[in-house]
């Protein structure tokens, strides 16, 4: 079946606006990630959703981050006031509800903030 | 807390082998995961070994676990030019849900 997207592929705004991201899970997968990668760096985890239970929000790193999730299907994360430092991909991974399963990753959105 | 750590570049000829290391810090890791990078794009699962294995193969890739030194390495047998990548090692621990990555290897094939 079809994999993780996300949409849009580039977002470019300006300082001080908000940006809303979106991310299509794989279909059947309970578990939803938010990860952002920076210029030359590793991934950082941002959010986790486990199907209907309280999401993990200990990687967000500031009140400006937050992110939804309806049921089992799509996240969108929203990043209010942007700030040059908020540029990065930031990229969606869904996992099956299973422990020992692995994440899988979208092409992830390319947010650059002028 | 945990943390992973890879080279930064690595170089092989065409044809060579390549060995992409990595360390990690968490003794209570359970799985540990190599993903493939390419230029624009997202991230690629390409193999990943759970922690009571020392050594699991798959078609050119060799992943080998030293649990005592946590140590993880992958290795691609007769690199081509179509590996050259970015490669990340990943850890999952049992108390987290989320993947700790390393900061990723450059490899380039040189022809």
């Amino acid at each position: 079946g079809a994999g993780v997207s996300q949409s849009p592929s580039n977002k470019v705004t300006e300082k001080g606006k908000d940006v809303e991201l979106r991310c299509d899970p794989i279909s059947g997968h309970t578990a939803l990630y938010w990860y952002r990668q920076r210029l030359g760096q590793g991934l950082e985890f941002l959010i986790y959703f486990q199907g209907n239970s309280a999401p993990d929000k200990s990687g967000l790193p500031s009140d400006r981050f937050s992110a939804e999730r309806t049921g089992e299907s799509v996240s969108t994360l929203t990043i209010q006031r942007t700030q040059q430092e908020d540029s990065a991909v930031y990229l969606c991974a869904s996992r099956e509800a299973s422990g020992g399963s692995s994440q899988y990753f979208g092409p992830g959105t390319r947010l650059t903030v002028l | 807390g945990e943390d992973v750590e890879q080279s930064l570049f690595l170089s092989v000829r065409e044809g060579d082998s390549s060995v992409i290391n990595c360390t990690y810090t968490d003794s209570s890791s359970t799985y540990l995961y190599w993903y493939k990078q390419e230029p624009g794009a997202g991230l690629q699962l390409l193999t990943y070994i759970f922690s009571n294995m020392d050594m699991k193969q798959d078609q050119r890739l060799t992943v080998l676990l030293n649990k005592k030194d946590k140590h993880l390495s992958l290795r691609i047998a007769d690199t081509q030019t179509g590996d050259s990548a970015i490669y990340f090692c990943a850890e999952r621990s049992g108390s987290a849900r989320q993947l700790t990555f390393g900061s990723g290897t450059q490899l380039t094939v040189l022809p």
